[in-house]
């Protein structure tokens, strides 16, 4: 069966502060990869998604990048947090052509102070 | 831009009742519909999806979609507590999610 695992799960960072999120996936393979944010009440906002090792698409231009060096990998990062990063990170995976299905990880819950 | 739109409630029901959560959509053109569950705390689950216009059950559950009119609801029938969460309804190949409604069941 197919798990996806994400660390840290929560995390407490300083203004500043670098960040790296991590996303592995287990029992598929060529996944298509998403990073989403979740504001406290908010829905979700799709910030990369990839399709590929390598390929990474970013929906929305801010402080954060990804990368997916690994076929079942995937990393945020970011070089300098800002008090706005605060937020739900989540992680998905969907199998390649079955759109829109997709199955979450645990979560990383970050507080930027 | 895509578009989602939720109530964000709180929707209060009372156990066993139905609980029916709405959501309307912006682009005439997408094919594919999904209601996600979300436990406080927790990540989204998908619980359902719907392609074609009309109904479709699964259990407790029935999807609703009317492409004309541009909105897919979700039925909960015979509610229980344990239903009691934030729903998030998400299109698109690309997920847009709406912001959610969030559901008590009262005992």
């Amino acid at each position: 069966s197919q798990t996806i695992h994400q660390w840290p799960a929560t995390l407490v960072q300083p203004v500043g502060s670098p960040l790296s999120l991590e996303c592995t996936v287990e029992g598929t393979s060529n996944p298509n990869l998403y990073w989403y944010r979740q504001a406290a009440g908010r829905g979700l906002q799709l910030l990369f998604y990839s399709v590929g090792i390598g390929q990474i698409s970013s929906e929305v231009p801010q402080n954060l990048s990804a990368s997916r060096p690994q076929d079942r990998q995937f990393i945020l990062s970011s070089k300098k947090l800002l008090l706005s990063d605060s937020g739900f990170y989540l992680c998905a995976w969907e199998r390649q052509g079955a759109t829109g299905e997709l199955f979450f990880g645990e979560g990383s819950r970050l507080t930027v102070l | 831009q895509k578009e989602v739109e939720q109530n964000s409630g709180p929707l209060s029901v009372p156990e066993g009742a139905i609980a029916s959560l709405n959501c309307t959509y912006s682009d005439r053109g997408s094919q594919s519909f999904f209601w996600y569950r979300q436990y406080s705390g927790k990540s989204p689950e998908l619980i359902m999806f719907i392609y074609s216009n009309g109904d479709k059950e699964d259990g407790r559950f029935t999807a609703q979609l009317n492409k004309a009119s541009q909105y897919v609801s979700l039925l909960i029938r015979d509610s229980q507590p344990s239903d009691s969460a934030t729903y998030l309804c998400a299109w698109g190949n690309m997920l847009t999610f709406g912001g959610g409604t969030r559901l008590m069941v009262k005992p």
